[in-house]
């Protein structure tokens, strides 16, 4: 079956540091893979995606690039904000059949000023 | 455009009681899912709706859950009775196709707490 690993934290950095949050998947076929993100007290929001491999998301300063050959949609920031704090989930979406998005565990980052 | 809303935003009930959430979906979105995340654990699957149809419930985790999406438009999810381990983050999400390059909207989710 499909999986989603990511590491577990909490992740703590100060303002201005770089960030990575490393997910591997394991999934048949070509799936699509997500970044959602659910700020304190809100929903969970659609960070970034890619459909295919080699294919780079990006959004408000993150980006995560679609490896098939390491099966990683690892997630970066060059300078992190004490905005960016919130909890990180790495998804993904088999291709082809009905739609059921696997998460991983979600990774809880705080970011200190 | 309205996203999916969700209600309750959060409730407390004691265990042995009823709740029931209710979600609405984006407007023209023949798919709805529910989603639950127990704390500290995977956002996990529970169930697909393809207009008011399940299309796989493969994720109730048993009968004490009951979805249910009455002329395709809004869902509601019964639990009863409530148990303590029924606590938990609930998500409704909707989309307009079931192609995998389509996004999935999620809600702000239903909190629940059973005690």
């Amino acid at each position: 079956g499909n999986s989603v690993t990511q590491m577990e934290g909490p992740v703590t950095l100060s303002e201005e540091a770089f960030l990575t949050i490393n997910c591997t998947y394991t999934a048949t076929g070509y799936p699509s893979l997500f970044w959602y993100v659910q700020y304190p007290g809100e929903g969970l929001q659609l960070l970034l995606k890619a459909t295919k491999a080699d294919d780079k998301g990006s959004n408000k300063g993150f980006e995560a690039t679609y490896r098939k050959e390491t099966t990683s949609f690892h997630l970066e920031k060059g300078s992190v904000q004490v905005s960016d704090s919130a909890v990180y989930f790495c998804a993904l979406l088999n291709s082809g059949g009905y739609q059921k998005v696997t998460f991983g565990i979600g990774t809880k980052l705080q970011v200190i000023p | 455009e309205a996203g999916v809303t969700q209600f309750p935003s959060h409730s407390v009930i004691e265990k042995g009681q009823t709740v029931t959430l209710r979600c609405d979906p984006i407007s023209g979105h023949d798919n709805l899912y529910w989603y639950r995340r127990v704390m500290g654990k995977e956002i996990k699957f529970l169930l697909h709706f393809v207009k008011e149809s399940k299309q796989d419930e493969s994720g109730m985790p048993n009968n004490r859950f009951l979805a249910e999406r009455t002329g395709g438009t809004y869902s509601t999810l019964k639990v009863q009775p409530a148990e303590l381990e029924d606590s938990g983050v609930y998500f409704c999400a909707s989309s307009q196709g079931t192609r995998s390059g389509n996004t999935i909207y999620f809600g702000e989710g239903s909190w629940l707490t059973v005690v």
